[in-house]
């Protein structure tokens, strides 16, 4: 079965600073991957995804991912934080290829300090 | 991007009271609608696919006559929330895929639902 796991329930960063955000996926052929994030009592906004083609997918906000095939992670970075974008992001998988049905992470939340 | 709308944003009722939520693509059509739940600081939980003029289809453990949902046109999903119990006080958002060409999903605001 497909599935994503987020290893961390936190990340916290300075302002200024880079960001991960960490996904690992566990998929039976090729990976559809997303991103989502999450603000207080909001519905989750798509931020990027990966279906094929370059590995380094840029996405909304100035976020971008890394789709790493042997080590089956899809990291969320950026290069430098904003107060503004702490929030809580999910990582998601494609249940399978015949279905649009996501299985999501457990979540991180991101806390960037001033 | 798409916007999917949620109404109401908020609802506090009674217990044993039904609470209908409606989910709506604002400018495109939504070919497949999905239902979650979302507890406090927890991932989202899917509870139901609905396609425009088609059974709902439920994962595995959520009752079909506890959430009734009707998927009536391309724009419109409502979930009804029957004989509310405060278990099922949660965060409930809907999600929508216009073509099947578009594979991301795109989200509602959420309704947090209270049942006093």
């Amino acid at each position: 079965a497909q599935s994503v796991a987020q290893p961390e329930d936190q990340v916290n960063v300075a302002e200024g600073n880079p960001l991960t955000v960490k996904c690992t996926y566990s998929v039976s052929g090729n990976p559809y991957l997303f991103w989502y994030v999450q603000y207080p009592n909001r519905g989750l906004q798509f931020l990027l995804k990966y279906i094929t083609g370059d590995n380094l997918v840029k996405g909304s906000y100035g976020f971008e991912a890394e789709f790493n095939k042997s080590q089956t992670s899809f990291h969320l970075k950026k290069p430098s934080a904003l107060v503004s974008d702490s929030a809580l992001y999910f990582c998601a998988v494609r249940a399978s290829y015949n279905t649009d049905k996501l299985i999501f992470g457990t979540g991180t939340r991101l806390q960037v300090f001033p | 991007g798409a916007v999917v709308s949620q109404h109401p944003s908020r609802v506090i009722c009674k217990s044993g009271t039904s609470v209908k939520i409606e989910c709506r693509s604002l400018d495109f059509q939504a070919t497949t609608m999905f239902w979650y739940r979302q507890f406090p600081k927890q991932s989202l939980m899917l509870m139901a696919t609905s396609n425009e003029g088609s059974k709902a289809t439920y994962e595995q453990g959520v009752e079909k006559d506890k959430f009734l949902i009707n998927h009536a046109s391309l724009t419109l999903s409502t979930l009804t929330v029957t004989s509310a119990h405060p278990e099922d006080s949660s965060f409930y958002i809907c999600s929508a895929i216009g073509s099947p060409s578009e594979l991301e999903q795109f989200f509602g605001p959420g309704t947090r639902l209270t049942v006093l």
